[in-house]
């Protein structure tokens, strides 16, 4: 049961353009999500978080926007530069003792020059 | 600062072959530990985790298991390895509670059961 996906495995864009990365979700336990960006052969970097209280979070040139009632949340890079070019992980959290994080499929991001 | 450290980086092993990757963290005290894999063009799969010293959960039915002897010292190891572990494997930690949602991850180790 995949309770974090992200239905699109890749995306295009052009240098200078807007990429948008989205990630659905079924737990509505969920409280906390996070997107982590990903090289090959590489530990996984976190990028951006965001609480189940809040419907925006900015840093920089990227912004998280979650949306609780449709389950979605949704990554937005602006302007999108080569170097964004990579595998992002959309990961939501429980909380807990634990604090466990489920992590969805990944969507490769290739930003074209 | 906090570091995560992976060995090896690189693994080959043929199948039958016992297993042992290290995960050491510095720069904090008490943290929480995680295995977790990805296995090629999947996403992460958390594998263990744990809250303490000797204390580890397992999420996942499966041919590893992990110990955790030192407080920031996490192993992942098998007795008998099989095709299907191939993948990399990834070490993280956390702190606990609200902080403890982001887990920072070492740079992982690339495993290959021939």
């Amino acid at each position: 049961d995949q309770q974090v996906k992200q239905n699109s495995p890749s995306l295009s864009v052009q240098e200078g353009r807007i990429s948008i990365l989205n990630c659905d979700y079924t737990n509505s336990m969920f409280d906390y999500f996070l997107w982590y960006k990903k090289y090959p052969a590489e530990g996984p970097t976190f990028l951006i978080s965001i609480s189940s209280i809040k419907d925006k979070n900015e840093d920089g040139r990227f912004t998280v926007f979650l949306n609780k009632s449709a389950k979605h949340l949704s990554l937005h890079i602006v302007p999108s530069q080569p170097g964004d070019s990579a595998v992002y992980f959309c990961a939501a959290s429980g909380g807990g003792a634990t604090n466990k994080l489920i992590f969805g499929t990944g969507t490769l991001l290739a930003v074209q020059p | 600062s906090q570091t995560i450290h992976q060995w090896p980086a690189t693994l080959v092993q043929p199948v039958g072959s016992p297993l042992s990757l290290e995960c050491t963290v510095e720069g904090t005290s008490n943290p929480n530990l995680y295995w977790y894999r990805q296995a090629a063009g999947r996403g992460l799969q958390l594998l263990f985790y744990s809250v303490g010293i000797g204390q580890i959960s397992s999420e996942v039915p499966q041919n590893l298991s992990a110990s955790r002897p030192q407080d920031r010292q996490f192993i992942l190891s098998s007795k008998k390895l099989l095709l299907s572990d191939s993948g990399f494997y990834l070490c993280a930690w956390s702190t606990t509670g609200l902080a403890g949602a982001r887990k920072d991850f070492g740079p992982g180790t690339r495993l290959t059961v021939t």
